[in-house]
């Protein structure tokens, strides 16, 4: 079965480090891009970047560049999003999702449960 | 970035009434349009790729129309688990934005 499943809900203090991980089964990691997506409490959803899983390169929003990283581990099947420096204005549930090709269209087809994260003073 | 519209927000209807929902981007982004369904505490569900091509799975009740900048999700006959929140989401260029989301809900 196709799944990716994300790491626990977190609670963060402003200014702290995070990451969060995405763990897949099912298929050839490095055969799908992985995207991450932002969902703010009763929002709805916001596209921030995607990584190629086969050679880590990395596409990131406008909105997100600079203020998140997309990394991805081959070795164990992992994407990652991470923050340096977190806002509590960065509270939202994450979800990662399986990029699917279909011929020159492209969509989510698999996505996971979401981590989400709540940082607060 | 292309922004995407989504109308209405929200709505109200009964089981068995036919809905329909609206997308519009603001640049033309020929088919290249997705649909998805999420319910609450769920990650979304593809529905629609590339504007009508039905995601495997998905019932034959839900359609999808469109080219260009006007698009359209209907559900021709709204089953009790249909009850929903649906994003639009444009995959014509990067970043892959989406439409704010229309909550369908029970009259």
């Amino acid at each position: 079965e196709v799944q990716l499943v994300q790491s626990r809900a977190e609670v963060k203090k402003p200014g702290e480090s995070l990451r969060i991980s995405c763990k897949v089964s099912g298929y050839s990691f490095t055969s799908y891009w992985i995207t991450w997506a932002r969902q703010m409490p009763g929002k709805g959803l916001e596209w921030m970047g995607r990584i190629d899983p086969s050679d880590s390169y990395t596409n990131y929003s406008p909105s997100f560049q600079g203020h998140v990283t997309i990394s991805a581990d081959k070795s164990i099947s992992t994407a990652y999003l991470q923050w340096s420096s977190l806002k509590v204005s960065d509270t939202a549930m994450y979800y990662c999702a399986r990029r699917w090709p279909s011929g020159s269209y492209d969509s989510l087809d698999i996505w996971g449960q979401g981590t989400m994260v709540t940082v607060s003073p | 970035d292309i922004q995407m519209t989504q109308s209405p927000s929200s709505l109200s209807a009964s089981v068995g009434d036919r809905v329909t929902i609206t997308c519009r981007a603001s640049q033309s982004i020929r088919s290249y349009l997705n649909w998805y369904q999420q319910k609450p505490g769920k990650a979304p569900k593809l529905l629609i790729y590339a504007a009508f091509s039905l995601q495997s799975g998905v019932p034959s009740r839900f359609s999808g129309s469109g080219s260009g900048t006007d698009f359209t999700l209907t559900i021709s006959s709204l089953q009790p688990e249909d009850f929903a929140t649906y994003h639009c989401q444009q995959s014509y260029s990067s970043p892959r934005t989406f439409g704010q989301g229309t909550k369908v809900e029970i009259k």
